[in-house]
């Protein structure tokens, strides 16, 4: 069964800072892969998707990941933290055998974002 | 489109009480999901449609619950008896019927419910 995991539960950073958050999946059939923002009360938004395309993929609000075969990861990069960024990232996780719309979901990485 | 709207927004009950949540998903999406958030497990699929029909409910973590969706606009996520371990945020989210690359679920904003 395919599974992500997200290092670190909390990340914090100083506005202007480059933004990292990490995530390795495990599947045995090519994955599709998500990142995901949760701002506070709201539901979850698609920031970018991989779907075995181009292995960069640029996302909204600055955002982008790079999907790495050979280390399993998909990590989320933005050059310069914004105050706005501020929110809690979940990495995804879909396969073409259960079908891409049936996400596995990571714990979370609550991004903090200092003046 | 007004997005996925849920119902209510926030929820507290008392053990053994039956709840209902509700769920409209976006208009002429294929695909419903329901969702569960907890601190300890995370986001968790409980179960989808396709159509109005259940597709995969492997999720449904007891038989206390119990989801339906009698027409492609509503859908509603019934827990009886409730337990104060059903503590958690549920979410539901659509998706419209696309190729996989082009797929994307849209999640309303939850119900918060509260068992006490």
């Amino acid at each position: 069964a395919q599974s992500v995991t997200q290092l670190g539960s909390h990340v914090s950073v100083s506005e202007g800072a480059l933004v990292l958050l990490r995530c390795n999946y495990s599947s045995s059939v090519p994955p599709y892969l998500f990142w995901y923002v949760q701002y506070p009360n709201q539901g979850l938004q698609l920031l970018l998707k991989y779907t075995s395309a181009a292995t960069l993929v640029k996302g909204i609000n600055g955002f982008e990941a790079e999907f790495k075969k050979s280390e399993t990861s998909f990590h989320l990069t933005k050059p310069s933290a914004h105050m706005s960024d501020a929110a809690e990232y979940f990495c995804a996780v879909s396969d073409r055998n259960t079908g891409f719309q049936k996400l596995v979901f990571g714990t979370g990485t609550r991004l903090l974002v200092s003046p | 489109d007004a997005g996925v709207i849920q119902s209510p927004r926030h929820e507290v009950t008392e053990m053994g009480q039956e709840v209902t949540l509700r769920c409209k998903p976006i208009s002429g999406h294929d695909y419903l999901f329901w969702y569960r958030q907890t601190m300890m497990r995370g986001l968790e699929l409980l179960i989808y449609f396709n159509n109005n029909v259940p597709i995969d409910d492997s999720g449904m973590p007891e038989d206390r619950f119990s989801a339906k969706m009698p027409n492609a606009s509503f859908s509603t996520l019934k827990i009886q008896p409730s337990e104060p371990r059903d503590s958690a945020v549920y979410f539901c989210a659509s998706s419209p019927l696309v190729s996989g690359v082009d797929t994307e679920a849209f999640f309303g904003q939850g119900t918060r419910l509260t068992v006490v």
